[in-house]
């Protein structure tokens, strides 16, 4: 399982872009790049998933370059609403189909 | 559609006591999974579940005891709960055992005093 680097922290304001990034120099071949969200007592939740270059949702997108040892979530005009932790998780299924959990990053949005 | 719904959402329990988490999702999924996450730090499997009648072990199952008799229920229980054991438990399931894509329900809060 590839390991991942996030920063611990980040703080933003609202209606500012949020940019992300995870750093995972040993991801292998076949490993996909997932971001979960999760809200203060609340389960986590699926965000994004990608391979490579570009991928765009209702909530996300996420960029990963062309070496993949790096991926970005990136959240347009951030709200309060988007206080949350997020996960960066590749490779990131146990042989028993569970997802493995870092740390994360914790969004703090202020007014 | 609830998606997973899980009960109590909280409930403390004296060093001893045993107790049954319960966890019911309604989208058909065959996996189902129970995590716990203590504060400050990701999630780790307890036991998950392949469908009904059959379970098995995760990274820390000591202490607890799962069962699936039905596609849509899968509850957890503890058993000579131990203050180890504080922690918030989360139920997913998935339509895939490799599915990055799993859905949690909102997470038991437990404490053991």
């Amino acid at each position: 399982l590839a390991k991942t680097t996030q920063p611990i922290s980040m703080d933003s304001y609202e209606g500012q872009e949020v940019n992300i990034t995870c750093s995972h120099n040993n991801i292998a071949t076949n490993d996909y790049i997932t971001w979960y969200q999760q809200f203060p007592s609340q389960g986590p939740r699926f965000i994004i998933q990608g391979y490579k270059t570009k991928v765009t949702n209702e909530v996300a997108s996420l960029f990963i370059p062309a070496d993949r040892k790096s991926s970005t979530l990136s959240l347009p005009r951030v709200s309060l609403s988007d206080t949350a932790v997020y996960y960066c998780l590749v490779g990131g299924l146990g042989s028993q189909g569970n997802l493995i959990f870092g740390k994360g990053t914790k969004l703090s949005v202020k007014p | 559609n609830a998606g997973v719904t899980q009960t109590p959402k909280f409930r403390i329990l004296k060093i001893g006591q045993s107790m049954t988490l319960q966890c019911t999702q309604d989208m058909n999924h065959n996996y189902m999974y129970w995590y716990r996450q203590d504060p400050g730090m990701g999630l780790k499997l307890i036991y998950y579940s392949v469908g009904a009648g059959i379970t098995d072990k995760g990274e820390v199952p000591n202490g607890y005891n799962v069962s699936r008799s039905t596609t849509e229920d899968f509850p957890l229980r503890l058993e000579l709960a131990a203050p180890s054991q504080t922690s918030v438990y989360f139920c997913a399931s998935s339509y895939k055992r490799d599915s990055y894509e799993q859905y949690f329900g909102p997470g038991t809060r437990l404490t053991v005093t």
